[in-house]
């Protein structure tokens, strides 16, 4: 069972479509993390949220974490190319030790 | 700064071998985390190395060892290998744990056949 559910796994759309990706668990996080990874390489850190209903952009990715820090969402306006990858939510659990708890990942297509 | 270096980037290995990867840390970071990544089972954790000390370990059979260096450099072993240690063996490093920024290497491709 997976501690961490990403949805959906696979998305593909049109480039300047809008998108959104969930992180949801029923477990509460002292902080959550999300990465994209391309092919072939390892996993690049995006954004870190750590306050319960915290928002965070980055050009157009909007990142939110939820207000009791169980749940996160990642949105793309204007999807480009350049965005395709997998999308991996990981969660530092407040009574991790020293181990994130990983999501599978949503891999997107954004095709011209 | 340079970035997390794993040697090789791509193996290939029979069963019942055994396999030595390599993880360079960014120069500084004391925490090295390795990972095992499937299609099926996404992103595994194996363990954690701070100031060459295993913190903590994913729920791995004994084959999977680890151990990390004095200048933080780690390597990890597989012993035995099995058809379905096949996967892409990612590090990461960070300053002080996997709680805080991480920075993750290429991978090391592991085909057993």
């Amino acid at each position: 069972t997976q501690l961490l559910e990403q949805s959906p796994q696979f998305l593909s759309i049109q480039e300047g479509e809008n998108l959104t990706v969930y992180c949801n668990s029923s477990s509460v996080f002292s902080s959550l993390q999300w990465y994209r990874q391309e092919p072939g390489e390892g996993p690049v850190l995006l954004v870190t949220v750590v306050t319960g209903g915290e928002v965070k952009k980055l050009k157009r990715l909007t990142f939110q974490f939820g207000d009791a820090r169980k749940d996160s969402s990642l949105h793309i306006t204007a999807a480009q190319p350049g965005d395709t990858g997998l999308y991996l939510c990981a969660g530092d659990l407040v009574e991790s030790n020293y181990q994130l708890i990983w999501g599978a990942g949503t891999k997107l297509i954004i095709k011209p | 700064k340079a970035g997390v270096t794993q040697t090789p980037r791509y193996l290939i290995k029979t069963r019942g071998q055994q396999v030595t990867l390599s993880c360079s840390p960014i120069s500084g970071h004391r925490s090295v985390s390795w990972y095992q990544q499937t299609p099926g089972q996404g992103l595994q954790f194996l363990f954690e190395y701070f100031s060459e000390t295993q913190r903590n370990k994913g729920n791995f059979p004994g084959r999977f060892s680890g151990r990390q260096f004095s200048n933080s450099r780690s390597e990890m072993n597989v012993s035995t290998l099995e058809l379905g240690d096949s996967a892409l063996y990612l590090c990461a490093s960070s300053l002080q744990g996997p709680s805080y920024e991480q920075y993750f290497g290429p991978g090391t491709r592991l085909t057993v056949t």
